[in-house]
């Protein structure tokens, strides 16, 4: 257990559906990110937030769309999403967004696009 | 821009040491990490090293650095079936953010 929970951990969605993905940390960190795990692929880093302000947009398609009410939660919305999006998404959290090198991850949600 | 390579699979026997390679490209990084994503889970931060060494040695782990050739490896001595996983090198690049590889899966035949 590493202090962070994602869920759900699988899902399985349509092109035309509207879902999302929730993290929470328990590390009392300020800083939380979304990452983007595709086979044979570099892990993506998605976003940023650092004490609930979006520091970090790494060119994501608005089909993403990230909203973090607290530091302690983030969530993933996902709408019209294409089958290449399939992958695990892990959610990570740090201390402050500056000290990103000790991340703790989640354990992801597997997700698949239909 | 920054790059890190890593190859995609690696398989051993139970007891054999296992060495993970990995390139990277940006010569700035203050410190090279590596993490181990066990099946149905998030990354774990294994071990890393400061720029400024060429060995770190942790019990059955031994990372080394070739600064010059920008080149990082992970030994794992008497490797165990429980360290099947997939090892991620990571670097913290120019802009202070970590840049992964895409993980090698080590697989371990008993």
């Amino acid at each position: 257990e590493t202090g962070v929970t994602q869920t759900p951990r699988h899902l399985v969605m349509g092109m035309t559906n509207k879902k999302s993905l929730k993290c929470e940390q328990h590390l009392g960190h300020n800083a939380m990110y979304w990452y983007k795990q595709s086979a044979k692929k570099p892990l993506e880093l998605m976003f940023v937030y650092n004490f609930k302000e979006q520091t970090e947009n790494n060119s994501v398609p608005s089909r993403f769309s990230p909203e973090c009410p607290n530091s302690s939660h983030l969530f993933l919305h996902l709408h019209t999403l294409q089958p290449e999006d399939s992958a695990l998404y892990l959610c990570a959290s740090s201390q402050d967004w500056q000290d990103n090198e000790k991340l703790f991850f989640g354990s992801g949600t597997q997700l698949s696009v239909l | 821009g920054e790059d890190v390579e890593q190859s995609l699979f690696l398989s051993v026997r139970e007891g054999d040491s296992s060495v993970i390679n990995c390139t990277y490209t940006d010569s700035s990084s203050t410190y090279l990490y590596w993490y181990k994503q066990e099946p149905g889970a998030g990354l774990q931060l294994l071990t890393y090293i400061f720029s400024n060494m060429d060995m770190k040695q942790d019990q059955r782990l031994t990372v080394l650095l070739n600064k010059k050739d920008k080149h990082l490896s992970l030994r794992i001595a008497d490797t165990q079936t429980g360290d099947s996983a997939i090892y991620f090198c990571a670097e913290s690049g120019a802009t202070n953010k970590l840049i992964f590889g895409t993980g090698t899966l080590l697989a371990v035949q008993p």
